[in-house]
């Protein structure tokens, strides 16, 4: 069965700094995607990044980048240079070959400080 | 539209009532999605749709639960008999439909429900 657990529900960083959100999910599957969203108080969910499995180069989206470590089966978001519009739940999500679901950690909150 | 929409945006009931929840995805999606947030919690998946078929509503909580979709584009979730434990924001996204797993969902402002 898949699985995604996000570990920390809430998470604070200063404006400017650097912050990395945890993720881990479990799979058995050899292809699959792995996405982080974004849900800001609006509650509209945004698209922040995604990694392709097969790819070893860990994606990057301007201020946004990810850790994938696949034989750890780790896959953390790091935001640098935080802004105040960072603010936001943040989810982490997997979806395998053969397979029409995506599967959703339970979220972390993180809030940035002014 | 550019994006997913959803209608209504918050949803005041009395519990035993029906609701009607409506989804209208990106022009040209076939795949559409229903979730369920509830306070503090991560996404719940309820309904997925291929064009009008709905091969998986596993998630669907109950019976009072269904979901259809017509003419492969705008969906409804409808909620009968509602009760407390179903306030929540309902959340729709939609995807192209062609490669499951490689493709990114798009998902929809969402409508909160509050059942008095």
């Amino acid at each position: 069965a898949q699985t995604v657990t996000q570990s920390q529900p809430e998470m604070s960083v200063q404006e400017a700094e650097t912050v990395t959100l945890s993720c881990t999910y479990d799979t058995s599957e050899n292809n699959y995607y792995l996405f982080w969203y974004k849900q800001p108080p609006s509650r509209q969910m945004i698209l922040v990044i995604r990694q392709e499995a097969y790819k070893q180069q860990n994606a990057t989206e301007n201020r946004f980048s990810v850790n994938f470590q696949k034989a750890a089966k780790s896959f953390s978001l790091k935001i640098s240079d935080s802004q105040l519009g960072d603010t936001a739940m943040y989810f982490c999500a997997s979806t395998t070959s053969g397979t029409y679901k995506y599967i959703f950690g339970t979220g972390t909150r993180l809030k940035v400080l002014a | 539209g550019a994006g997913v929409s959803q209608s209504p945006s918050n949803k005041v009931t009395e519990k035993g009532k029906d609701v009607e929840l409506r989804c209208d995805p990106i022009s040209g999606h076939t795949a559409l999605y229903w979730y369920r947030q509830s306070l503090g919690q991560g996404l719940e998946f309820l309904i997925y749709f291929q064009g009008n078929s709905a091969p998986d509503k596993s998630g669907l909580p109950s019976d009072r639960f269904s979901a259809e979709r017509t003419g492969g584009s705008v969906s409804t979730l409808t909620i009968q008999r509602t009760q407390q434990e179903d306030s929540a924001v309902y959340l729709c996204a939609s995807r192209t439909g062609d490669t499951p797993y490689q493709e990114t969902q798009y998902f929809g402002p969402g409508t909160r429900l509050l059942v008095l």
